[in-house]
């Protein structure tokens, strides 16, 4: 299994400003996940993260807003940009198992005033 | 597009069985999870299926897949009150390994 620790744990931003997420995974993984989990709703993909080429992002994300990094096989981050308060929610990071599983971070439970 | 969904709300009463539906449009799913979450929780992993299966036991977890009708669901036997929880289906696709997520049913458990 695969031991995944997201930082910050949570936070409260102003509006306008930038917060970075990170994730960091106990082993090496190809592909990363981002998901968000906005207020009484499900999970949403926002991007996928592989390690040496672009973040490919799902409909309704764009890289301006969320960008990602992956310098290397263990760690990856997001970063929510100019903020407003439609982006409270709880970011999470995820890996995939060896076919069984989806591993997932604690989350980070972002509020925006 | 791929699509998973699931009724939002399940009440019921300590002792009972719970049943928890959810479809899914992709054939192609070759794994089907079920994930809880509590509340100011993270979502922790109860059981899978792989698509050439049709029931799986675990403890007072049965899951049962009706792959022709792309059906699954989630029956907890003698619920507790510590079951209640949103209850997420998920499907994994082929295309890039991503999670599909249902919007997750509230089980709610009256003693």
């Amino acid at each position: 299994s695969a031991v995944i620790s997201q930082k910050p744990s949570r936070d409260i931003c102003q509006r306008g400003t930038s917060l970075t997420i990170q994730c960091q995974v106990d082993s090496q993984v190809t592909m990363m996940f981002w998901y968000r989990q906005q207020p009484g709703q499900s999970l949403t993909l926002i991007a996928t993260a592989n390690q040496g080429s672009e973040a490919t992002y799902e409909s309704g994300f764009v890289i301006d807003k969320f960008p990602i990094s992956r310098p290397n096989l263990t760690f990856s981050t997001l970063t929510v940009s100019n903020m407003s308060p439609e982006d409270s929610s709880i970011y999470l990071c995820s890996v995939p198992g060896e076919g069984t599983e989806a591993f997932f971070g604690q989350g980070t439970r972002l509020t925006v005033v | 597009g791929e699509d998973v969904e699931q009724s939002l709300f399940l009440s019921v009463r300590e002792g009972d069985s719970s049943v928890i539906n959810c479809t899914y449009t992709d054939s192609s799913s070759t794994y089907l999870y079920w994930y809880k979450q509590e509340p100011g929780a993270g979502l922790q992993l109860l059981t899978y299926i792989f698509s050439n299966m049709d029931m799986k036991q675990d403890q007072r977890l049965t899951v049962l897949l009706n792959k022709k009708d792309k059906h699954l669901s989630l029956r907890i036997a003698d619920t507790q009150t510590g079951d209640s929880a949103i209850y997420f289906c998920a499907a994994l696709y082929n295309q890039g390994g991503k999670l599909i997520f249902g919007q997750g049913t509230e089980l709610s458990v009256k003693p």
